[in-house]
């Protein structure tokens, strides 16, 4: 079975912290992704990375910045994180290629105050 | 960017009948996909359905895509309260580069299955 995992299920961080959001697979995908889900608005892209140390910028980058050193551990960092952030952050995986099912792990909520 | 509209965005339904969703999408694409999402929880894969597919099935799950009206359709035959959740659909754009790697999802219809 493939399994996504994500350090926190839920975060709560002060305005103006570093936060950092870290998903771990465990399928040796190539892909990896960073989404957020908000009410209404449905997931949107964050960014993606389809190699080690490879990244992408999705929908909405602003504010965020990844990092990729190893293939199975993709890092999501706020790096002075803002009430507009709040939200549930999900990180998924999978092959190579749109033909491939993405692998998301179960979510962390994050509360920024 | 494209991204997949479902319809309805709620339904609400007995145990034991039968539930559509559907989804419309505007550019076109290799492939789309259909996630659940029980509450709160992580996003699950359904089943996957190729441009040149018109129709796929998984146990109870049928899914119809029409390309020439860009619409796909997610039917759930006998449901049962453990249907309950939200379902997605996701395309991806159709081209190479950045975004052969990426799906856009819609926002989702809420189903709910009555005991």
């Amino acid at each position: 079975d493939v399994k996504v995992t994500q350090s926190s299920r839920y975060l709560v961080k002060r305005t103006g912290e570093k936060v950092f959001l870290e998903c771990v697979q465990d399928m040796d995908h190539e892909n990896m992704f960073w989404y957020r889900q908000d009410p209404g608005l449905g997931l949107r892209l964050i960014y993606f990375s389809y190699d080690v140390k490879m990244k992408e910028k999705g929908d909405i980058p602003e504010g965020y910045s990844v990092s990729r050193e190893k293939k199975e551990r993709f890092s999501l960092i706020l790096e002075s994180a803002s009430t507009n952030q709040t939200s549930m952050y999900l990180c998924a995986s999978s092959y190579s290629g749109t033909r491939y099912a993405q692998y998301f792990g179960p979510g962390t909520r994050l509360t920024v105050t | 960017s494209q991204q997949g509209e479902e319809d309805p965005q709620a339904l609400s339904i007995q145990e034991g009948e039968n539930a559509t969703m559907n989804c419309s999408y505007k550019t076109s694409i290799n492939n789309l996909q259909w996630y659940r999402q029980n509450s709160g929880r992580g996003l699950v894969h359904l089943i996957l359905i190729r441009s040149n597919e018109r129709e796929k099935h998984s146990g109870r799950l049928r899914v119809t895509l029409d390309t020439s009206k860009k619409s796909s359709s997610l039917l759930i035959t006998a449901s049962r309260a453990a249907d309950t959740a939200s379902y997605f659909c996701a395309t991806d754009e159709g081209s190479g580069g950045g975004s052969n790697y990426k799906l856009t999802f819609g926002k989702g219809t809420l189903l709910t299955v009555n005991p």
